[in-house]
């Protein structure tokens, strides 16, 4: 039972494109979104999250949507650098403490210079 | 601040065997998560500790278990391994109000 998906495995850019990674999600009950970045041998950190109160959260180069009615978000990446090359991971959560994190199942995204 | 560490980094066992994987949370934290990541499957989530308190658990069977001291440092345990419990194991740390997650480097697990 898959809450969080990613359905695209891997996402190809060109450097200084715009990168649009997308998830989508099953539990209405979720409210609070977030992308993680995981480069090889290291763990994910944290990239940027949103609310469900909001629609759009934005920090320099990263923008997340969320389109509650549709259960869909995306992370935008604008201009792509070949230093974003990572998985992103997609996560959801009821509430923003105390409630377990579900995570998608990653995107492999590869930016060419 | 130093990150969240997670030791053995690297771990060979053959089946039967059961392990047991270390986590110190970054200072100040006192929300533990495990996560078991496979190719294809992204992170599935163990369980949460919080204040030496399991608060959340996934789906996973009885052979994983885990646990969190009083320095808010937790330990996960695996009996009776199996092929299929090759993986990295992650664990994450929070702060216990907030949903930002701070993850350690993982332990690679191979079950032979």
């Amino acid at each position: 039972d898959q809450q969080v998906k990613q359905n695209s495995p891997s996402l190809s850019v060109q450097e200084g494109r715009i990168s649009i990674l997308n998830c989508d999600y099953t539990n209405s009950m979720f409210d609070y979104f977030l992308w993680y970045k995981k480069y090889p041998a290291e763990g994910p950190t944290f990239l940027i999250s949103i609310s469900s109160i909001k629609d759009k959260n934005e920090d320099g180069r990263f923008t997340v949507f969320l389109n509650k009615s549709a259960k869909h978000l995306s992370l935008h990446i604008v201009p792509s650098q070949p230093g974003d090359s990572a998985v992103y991971f997609c996560a959801a959560s009821e509430g923003t403490g105390g409630f377990k994190t579900i995570f998608g199942a990653g995107t492999r995204l590869f930016v060419k210079a | 601040k130093a990150g969240v560490t997670q030791t053995p980094r690297y771990l060979i066992k053959t089946r039967g065997q059961q392990v047991t994987l270390s986590c110190s949370p970054i200072s100040g934290h006192r929300s533990v998560s495990w996560y078991q990541q496979t190719p294809g499957q992204g992170l599935q989530f163990l369980f949460e500790y919080f204040s030496e308190t399991q608060r959340n658990k996934g789906n996973f069977p009885g052979r994983f278990s885990g646990r969190q001291f009083s320095n808010s440092r937790s330990e996960m345990n695996v009996s009776t391994l199996e092929l299929g419990d090759s993986a990295l194991y992650l664990c994450a740390s929070r702060r216990g109000g907030t949903d930002t997650q701070y993850f350690g480097p993982g332990t690679r697990l191979t079950v032979l």
